[in-house]
């Protein structure tokens, strides 16, 4: 079975701009979630879809938004970006909701 | 949320047991105990989880005090493919909360 793939997997952009970035989940997984993992706060969760609704949300401001499809594969964007935004950005999918996470490779951003 | 404490980091020889503790004195009774561990430049990858009973896998064990306030992850002979962060979560539903981990160096 394929595991979850992020693209692309880096990506340059400067301040200001706004990226999206995608994840496919693996085969028969519904759960996606995103997290950002920086040097200074490490891995913080961004948001969890399930279904194509947002289940869960973590502490980030709205510039941060996501959706998932039908088939489950989930983007998430950022809009008007900031340098503190660079990171590693992971995208994990599970069966459901709670069950075990499976993490994608990660897109690494860095805003110029 | 409850919290999690690892030590920073580790080290341990190769083909040698490592036991990575884990406290987590504030977990309520519907708190599951997750290990992950991330290799360089790799996403987080499942290792092991329990509730409250021991619990073995093909990777490592997963030994939890009776009371639940700590836990050690333990692998049984140390390679230097397990060099990594190893993390520590107390999961209750859909999210993570990761903290810093703890680094573990194996030396040949």
């Amino acid at each position: 079975k394929a595991g979850v793939t992020q693209t692309p997997r880096y990506l340059i952009k400067t301040r200001g701009q706004q990226v999206t970035l995608s994840c496919s989940p693996i085969s028969g997984h519904r759960s996606v979630s995103w997290y950002q993992q920086t040097p200074g706060q490490g891995l913080q969760f961004l948001f969890e879809y399930f279904s194509e609704t947002q289940r869960n949300k973590g502490n980030f401001p709205g510039r941060f938004s996501g959706r998932q499809f039908s088939n489950s594969r989930s983007e998430m964007n950022v809009s008007t970006l900031e340098l503190g935004d660079s990171a590693l950005y992971l995208c994990a999918s599970s069966y459901t909701s709670g069950d075990t996470q499976y993490f994608g490779p990660g897109t690494r951003l860095t805003v110029l | 949320d409850a919290k999690t404490t690892q030590p920073n980091s580790m080290e341990s020889n190769e083909e040698e047991p490592v036991h990575l503790p884990c406290n987590h004195s504030t977990i309520s009774g519907t708190d599951y105990i997750h290990w992950y561990r991330q290799l360089p430049s790799q996403g987080p990858e499942y290792v092991i989880h329990g509730l409250t009973s021991n619990v073995n896998n093909r990777m490592a064990s997963l030994a939890i005090a009776e009371d639940r306030k700590s836990s050690t992850l333990i692998l049984h002979r140390a390679t230097l493919r397990d060099a990594a962060v190893y993390y520590c979560i107390l999961r209750r539903g859909g999210n993570m909360r990761f903290g810093a981990g703890t680094r573990l160096t194996v030396k040949p």
